[in-house]
């Protein structure tokens, strides 16, 4: 079993729906993080956290401490959000990161 | 300001050539990691770098792998004797430390391609 398991694997909605991405880990944490993977393009970190909720603009993280289980929000999804969503976890006590195997999401017009 | 910076974007070589892949990080970053995303395959942590501690080396898959980050700073990822399932695409990251934890930030990637 993985440490860090990603639901679904895929993802395809309408444009306007309201899209969540679940991440649950096995491991003890220093903070967890979500991660946006473009076609051919880079990585860029949308959230870290180690507790509670963050929001940013339409994208809104959450984590349960206790039930080792975060969520990733999109309000109001656009096609532009297309794209693989990967949950990783920085492991308590070491300075790497397991990631799970990410979430392909396509929102279509 | 600049982001990391990754060279050659893409390498493609021959089966059993080395080939070095480098790594600018932000300024001020004294962090550094290595993962590798295979084709169809989530991140893999390769190797993490922290100002002058000792690199932990836990994530290289083989012998054939090395890093070294010389003066705190620019990285190189070797890979000798190029194998088939060496192709991927290798990240750099780099990150702030202090109190806490913080964001990591990627580079574009560099594209290895074995033939």
């Amino acid at each position: 079993k993985n440490e860090v398991e990603q639901s679904p694997q895929n993802l395809t909605a309408q444009e306007g729906e309201f899209i969540t991405i679940n991440c649950s880990y096995s491991v003890g944490i220093s903070a967890l993080h979500w991660l946006q993977q473009h076609p051919g393009g880079g990585i860029v970190s949308l959230f870290m956290l180690s507790s509670g909720k963050k929001k940013h603009g339409r994208l809104i993280a959450t984590i349960n401490i206790q039930e080792k289980h975060s969520s990733l929000h999109i309000t109001a999804s656009h096609p532009r959000d297309s794209a693989v969503y990967i949950c990783a976890v920085g492991i308590q006590g070491a300075q790497k990161l397991v990631f799970g195997q990410g979430t392909r999401l396509t929102i279509n017009p | 300001g600049a982001g990391v910076s990754q060279s050659p974007s893409n390498k493609v070589t021959e089966k059993g050539k080395d080939v070095e892949l480098r790594c600018d990080p932000i300024s001020g970053h004294t962090a550094l990691y290595w993962y590798r995303q295979s084709l169809g395959q989530g991140l893999e942590f390769l190797i993490y770098f922290q100002g002058n501690s000792a690199p932990d080396k836990s994530g290289l898959p083989s012998d054939r792998f090395s890093a070294e980050r010389t003066g705190g700073s620019v990285s190189t990822l070797t890979i000798q004797r190029t194998q088939q399932e060496d192709s991927a695409v290798y990240l750099c990251a780099t990150m702030m430390t202090g109190y806490g934890s913080y964001e990591q930030y990627f580079g574009p990637g560099t594209r290895l391609t074995v033939t």
